[in-house]
């Protein structure tokens, strides 16, 4: 099955910044990826899917969820069909691995490809 | 916020049939989507719009929904449906994406 390539596993320092991307694979994924939302979930070690919110590339309508907002900053390039998560100021807490999905529906109701996921972690 | 709630846990013997149940206040008035997430992988979709199934996923795994509760519902168990389940909802209020805590399913 066809889904996004994120990249790939990051050390950071404490207080530092980390941009992670995920980029569709595939002619027919890709010709259509700009036209979905794009959403980012987080998950630590052990834990379960927190939704961090999403960005819609060909609208550039970009929605964070309130534990998110503010720290977290979501981009995308429509040329290479690529959408970015960054995320400032890392804390120990932001230890995780990040996955992109792909909303499917009209709304993006629910995720039908998923990227491979992203381990951020983040140490002294 | 809206919370789902779910068991953290299910056991069911291979060949039996295995339920897995989502509540929450609102979930009447929206529509429930259902992961399978295996161990050091990305979920997959399972179930969409309560009881729609993506092309691939065996006719095994089935959704339902009555009042506040939907439930993920896997006839005739195998080794190989041992995963973290989770359900999710549109949460029509925020425009939020919600999941839930999500369940451990252990086949025995």
């Amino acid at each position: 099955q066809v889904q996004p390539v994120q990249s790939g596993a990051e050390v950071k320092k404490p207080g530092s910044s980390v941009k992670v991307s995920c980029q569709a694979s595939g002619d027919s994924f890709t010709d259509s990826f700009n036209d979905f939302s794009i959403s980012w979930v987080r998950q630590a070690p052990g834990q379960g899917l927190e939704w961090m919110g999403r960005i819609i590339p060909i609208v550039g309508r970009v929605q964070y969820a309130d534990d998110f907002r503010g720290r977290v900053t979501f981009t995308a390039d429509m040329s290479t069909s690529t959408v970015y998560l960054e995320v400032s100021g890392l804390r120990s807490a932001d230890t995780a691995v990040y996955y992109c999905a792909r909303g499917g529906g009209s709304n993006g109701y629910y995720f039908d490809s998923w990227g491979q996921g992203t381990l951020v972690t983040v140490s002294s | 916020s809206y919370v789902l709630t779910q068991p953290p846990s299910v056991s069911v013997a291979p060949g039996k049939t295995a339920t897995i149940t989502c509540g929450g206040d609102k979930i009447g008035s929206t529509s429930v989507h259902w992961y399978q997430q295996k161990p050091g992988q990305a979920p997959v979709l399972v179930i969409y719009f309560d009881t729609d199934r993506p092309s691939g996923i065996p006719e095994r795994l089935s959704g339902s929904k009555s009042g506040n509760t939907a439930t993920l519902t896997i006839s005739r168990v195998e080794a190989g449906d041992e995963a973290d389940y989770y359900c999710q909802v549109w949460d029509m209020i925020s425009d939020y994406r919600v999941f839930g805590g999500g369940t451990k399913l252990t086949v025995l």
